[in-house]
Formats: C-alpha cells, sequence, structure tokens
C-alpha cells in the first residue's frame, strides 16, 4: 500500500476562509500532483513539482497555489474559499527517472465551501 | 481534442463475460501508458502499465498497446460484480513525465 496522506480528510468551511490542504509522502518520490476531481467526473491535474522548489500550474486553471519546501511535503492553499472551490482534491507522487512512473494517490480531500 | 480520450460509459457487462474497454491518445511521443480503477468515492489505483506493443496479461486483466494506432485497451475477463468501477486511462510521454488522464469509462457488471 502506498505511503501517501492526505489531511483533512473532510472539511466544510465558510466562504472568504484560507485553507490549507496536507498531503505528505514517505516513499521518497521526487513527483508530487494535485488532482480535483468533481463527483462522476474526470481528474484535472491543477499543480505539478518536480521536486523540493520546483513547482509549475497542471492543465487545469486554479486559484489555489502550492509549495514544495521539503520532499515529502505538498500543501495546497486556497486564500479565500468560494463555494466554486467545492470540489475533491487528490495529492499523488510518483519516482522521477527511468522505468515507469505511476502515480500513487492519497485518499482524497473532499471540500465543501459554504 | 484531448489529449487522452475515452468512452465514458456505462459500460454494461454481465457476470463472467469479458469488458473490452479503449483509450486513444494524441501525442505520438508518448510513451508509458497505465491503467487506474476508481470506486465511487475512492482514490484511483493502478491496475497495471504497458510499455511496448502487444499485449500485457497480469491475472484477469490484459493490456493491449498499439502506438501505431495510438490506441491503448484493456481487457477484463470473467467479470466479477467486484469490477464495477470507473477505468482511467493515463498517458505519460517520457519517464519521470506528468501522467494525462483521459476522462475514464465506468463499468457495471451485472450478476
Amino acid at each position: 500500500e502506498a505511503d501517501i496522506y492526505q489531511t483533512p480528510r473532510y472539511l466544510v468551511i465558510g466562504t472568504g476562509k484560507k485553507i490549507t490542504l496536507e498531503c505528505s509522502q514517505t516513499m521518497g518520490h521526487d513527483k508530487m500532483y494535485w488532482y480535483q476531481q468533481d463527483p462522476g467526473m474526470e481528474l484535472h491535474l491543477i499543480h505539478y513539482s518536480y521536486g523540493v522548489n520546483s513547482t509549475e500550474k497542471g492543465d487545469l486553471s486554479s486559484e489555489s497555489t502550492v509549495s514544495r519546501i521539503r520532499t515529502e511535503h505538498f500543501p495546497l492553499t486556497l486564500e479565500s474559499a468560494r463555494p466554486s472551490h467545492t470540489s475533491q482534491y487528490l495529492c499523488a507522487s510518483s519516482e522521477f527517472g527511468a522505468g515507469h512512473t505511476e502515480a500513487f494517490f492519497g485518499q482524497g480531500t473532499r471540500l465543501t465551501v459554504v | 481534442q484531448k489529449e487522452v480520450e475515452q468512452n465514458s460509459g456505462p459500460l454494461s457487462v454481465p457476470e463472467g463475460a469479458i469488458a473490452s474497454l479503449n483509450c486513444t491518445y494524441s501525442d505520438r511521443g508518448s510513451q508509458s501508458f497505465f491503467w487506474y480503477r476508481q470506486y465511487s468515492g475512492k482514490s484511483p489505483e493502478l491496475i497495471m502499465f504497458i510499455y511496448s506493443n502487444g499485449d500485457k496479461e497480469d491475472g484477469r486483466f490484459t493490456a493491449q498497446l498499439n502506438k501505431a494506432s495510438q490506441y491503448v485497451s484493456l481487457l477484463i475477463r470473467d467479470s466479477q460484480p467486484s469490477d464495477s468501477a470507473t477505468y482511467l486511462c493515463a498517458v505519460s510521454k517520457a519517464a519521470g513525465n506528468k501522467l494525462t488522464f483521459g476522462g475514464g469509462t465506468r463499468v457495471l457488471v451485472k450478476p
């Protein structure tokens, strides 16, 4: 079983609040990702990182920001939450380099902004 | 055109039958191909990966890759109700590159 953890699992928060979704992995993976997925809909890549101090925006524009100060930690922050941010956020990690690069997923954070 | 395309389904399959799922991709430089399974409300989990043209078998699952035609497929033999899930195709240009996911195919296995 992959060792990648997300907290909190569920979060209900009011509009305008600042929130940080935590993601940590203990596999030493260089690459980490944040995906956004609405119920029954496809995964959208919103941020990814190739390593410490490396972050890139994904295919779907997002008002969130990320940081990668430590290899194992890749938090996602929303400065001012809005109802349109209600979704499931999935964190994943993978190795960097030759060979297969399958991504391992955390259990997700289901965010509801009221 | 989406980079990775899948029929959204649902694909309804009788128990014990073969489920056949297809995925096409647009970037000829793609090198690594993955099939994930996602149960409702859960995170995706890797079923198998394939890099070379041809077939790769793992238990009841067989992945097939045809780079010339830019498609990858997944066969599920002896389908079980527990196979009912959404199956996601993912593609990577090269080792270490980001994965791009298709929209997924929902499979329903009826007893």
